[in-house]
């Protein structure tokens, strides 16, 4: 089966940048997608096909897909960013979710 | 707006069957795969099952392959997903969430509030 990797915890200050990475086995090679999920409600996607943002995402939430790893990055970071974020990819007729990374704005 | 809205879930017993529905408006329910995905208490998200727009394809994962069924009725803008032999660890919230294409291969762009299954004797 196919594994995607995510830090468990990342924290960042107000108006810094968050990275959260993503890695599984030439991930480069597919779409990466994420979503933020905060505390009682579903998730919700903020980027597909590894760079796009859906309708009402920020441009301040970006991403990319190289090599092994998918990069979610956030910049001007803000408490309403603060949230659990998952990557998500498709490989062999499953769709596979990250571990997910607690994202605290301190 | 897009609207998906989940029912069927509860206490169950192990080794019993539930069914789930979801049910979507606003927006042209056929042109869509969709899937379901679980979370389990204070756990992250497992996909469970996609569904291609007219039921030709189906995934599932391997943890319920063979037990679950997903299933959709493009006339009635739902999609079911029934589950036999249960078991403690399918207790979990369970997503309805509708692809981007037609195709179940994710991005999942809109998602349900979920609804509660909960495998216990």
């Amino acid at each position: 089966s196919y594994d995607l990797t995510q830090p468990p915890s990342v924290s960042v200050s107000p108006g810094q940048t968050a990275s959260i990475t993503c890695s599984g086995d030439e991930l480069g090679d597919k779409y990466a997608s994420w979503y933020h999920q905060k505390p009682g409600q579903p998730p919700a996607l903020v980027i597909y096909k590894n760079t796009k943002r859906p309708p009402g995402i920020p441009e301040r939430i970006s991403g990319s897909n190289s090599g092994n790893t998918a990069t979610l990055t956030i910049s001007g970071t803000q408490a309403m960013d603060e949230a659990d974020y998952y990557c998500q990819a498709w490989d062999s007729r499953t769709v596979v979710f990250g571990g997910g990374t607690k994202l605290t704005v301190l | 707006e897009v609207q998906l809205v989940e029912s069927g879930g509860g206490l169950v017993q192990p080794g019993r069957s539930l069914r789930l529905s979801c049910a979507a408006s606003g927006f042209t329910f056929d042109d869509y795969a969709f899937h379901w995905v679980r979370q389990a208490p204070g756990k992250g998200l497992e996909w469970v099952s996609g569904i291609s727009w007219n039921s030709g394809s189906v995934g599932y994962a391997g943890s319920v392959k063979g037990r679950f069924t997903i299933s959709r009725d493009n006339a009635k803008n739902s999609l079911f997903l029934q589950m036999n032999s249960l078991r403690p660890e399918d207790t979990a919230l369970y997503y309805c969430a509708k692809d981007m294409s037609s195709g179940w291969y994710g991005p999942l762009d809109h998602w349900g509030q979920g609804t509660l299954v909960i495998v216990s004797s």
